[in-house]
């Protein structure tokens, strides 16, 4: 089945770039998936940032798309995430999903129906 | 932004008791509500989604009902591996897609 995999720097200086890639294996980044990324700061909830199709739509968070940028390499069977002029607040765990079209009762729903591991990223000097 | 309110922060529950977990949207969602499971260090994992079909694997102990802006979740009877935070999601009108901020089930 499909998994996930995140990678890239645990430790980004402020006022630097945090850039993760997020490898799928398993199945085909060009499948009818929106892939998504999502981070959890130490001890606090879920935000979401942005999502990437295989096509190269995206979708940002609008708190976060000034410094975001989500791309997809379909070579390589995997999607990356860029976020510019870190500070402390972007210090967080930060998961890859993969979001679905879930379908019931003849209607469909997204949900992330796969995650990865996730990887800390910890911004300081 | 659809804000997303979950209660209570905090549920105290006994093994073996039902438990039930109320999110609200500050605007209808629809059905487009998913609920996640998470244990420490983990990663969340999908429990339902369409606010009340469970997704594959998912133990019939977990219920999910509403639609609009009131949705909850129900544990009906709650196992040791139940213990955790559950946090709903609402992809219905995005970007963004938004959580809620999560209810922590604890052993009373």
């Amino acid at each position: 089945q499909v998994q996930l995999q995140e990678s890239g720097p645990g430790l980004v200086k402020p006022s630097g770039t945090l850039s993760l890639t997020c490898a799928v294996s398993g199945g085909s980044i060009s499948s009818s998936n929106w892939w998504s990324w999502v981070r959890q700061p130490p001890g606090k909830g879920l935000e979401w940032i942005g999502e990437i199709y295989h096509s190269g739509s995206t979708n940002y968070n609008p708190s976060l798309k000034s410094r975001v940028t989500i791309s997809v390499d379909k070579s390589k069977n995997q999607f990356s995430l860029k976020l510019s002029s870190v500070t402390a607040a972007d210090t967080a765990v930060y998961y890859c999903a993969r979001a679905s079209q879930l379908c019931s009762g003849g209607s469909c729903y997204s949900a992330f129906d796969i995650w990865g591991q996730g990887t800390m990223v910890t911004v300081s000097s | 932004e659809i804000v997303m309110t979950q209660s209570p922060a905090t549920l105290s529950v006994s093994p073996g008791e039902r438990a039930t977990l109320s999110c609200r949207a500050s605007q209808s969602v629809s059905s487009n509500l998913a609920w996640y499971q998470q244990k420490p260090g983990q990663a969340p994992r999908l429990l339902i989604y369409g606010a009340s079909t469970r997704a594959t694997g998912i133990p019939a102990r977990f219920s999910g009902s509403g639609s609009g802006t009131e949705f909850t979740l129900t544990i009906s009877s709650l196992q040791s591996e139940d213990f955790a935070v559950y946090y709903c999601q609402q992809y219905n009108n995005w970007p963004p897609s938004t959580f809620g901020q999560g209810t922590k089930v604890e052993i009373k």
